[in-house]
């Protein structure tokens, strides 16, 4: 069955303090996997696309990296505005997303 | 880059009322569009599939009569949530195929609350 998993459900850090959030994911296929912020209350926004595994991307404070099995999404020196819920999709084929939870960030001046 | 409105951003309604969400691709042609919906501190769960010019599909449970799905231009999907009741009331968020994502660009989500 496919599925996507991200931890943690909620993270909390010091501004400047760098850390990083996790999506695993188990699907027969893989056409991509996408990482997007949603603030409360509004659309998810893109962040990034990652293809194949071994591959990373970058925008300005963050960084997207693929494995097989998990994605991870580095924050670097993070600031107030970071704060936002981090949520992960994976596109197995066709137009399905299977969506993970979420990660709650908040980032304390 | 591509950008999906989607309108109203909220709306408050009777029970019992029909309301109608849209969802517009400003910048691109979207022959497919998709219909999310999102519980509080919860992940969204696709609702249906719009097609342009043909009939929506629908993911398992979702009502078909109650979540009338038309997507009648390349830019324009509509979602119709009809004899609405308080359970109903959700943030519902459409997402198009086109643009620099790879496809898949959000609209700014509808609150509906069913009274």
């Amino acid at each position: 069955e496919d599925q996507v998993t991200q931890s943690p459900e909620a993270l909390r850090l010091q501004e400047g303090e760098s850390s990083s959030l996790n999506c695993s994911y188990t699907v027969s296929g893989l056409r991509g996997l996408f990482w997007y912020r949603q603030d409360p209350g509004k659309g998810p926004e893109f962040l990034f696309t990652l293809y194949s595994a071994g591959e990373e991307k970058e925008k300005e404070r963050l960084k997207a990296t693929l494995t097989k099995k998990e994605s991870f999404l580095h924050i670097t020196a993070p600031k107030p505005e970071d704060s936002a819920t981090y949520l992960c999709a994976v596109q197995p084929t066709g137009n399905q997303f299977y969506f993970g939870t979420g990660t709650s960030l908040t980032v304390i001046p | 880059g591509a950008v999906v409105s989607q309108h109203p951003s909220w709306v408050i309604c009777k029970s019992g009322t029909s309301v109608k969400i849209e969802c517009r691709s400003l910048d691109f042609q979207a022959t497919t569009m998709f219909w999310y919906r999102q519980f509080p501190k919860q992940s969204l769960m696709l609702m249906a599939t719009s097609n342009e010019g043909s009939k929506a599909t629908y993911e398992q449970g979702v009502e078909k009569d109650k979540f009338l799905i038309n997507h009648a231009s390349l830019t324009l999907s509509t979602l119709t949530v009809t004899s609405a009741h308080p359970e109903d009331s959700s943030f519902y968020i459409c997402s198009a195929r086109g643009g620099r994502t790879y496809g898949y660009t959000f609209g700014s989500g509808t609150r509906l609350t069913v009274v």
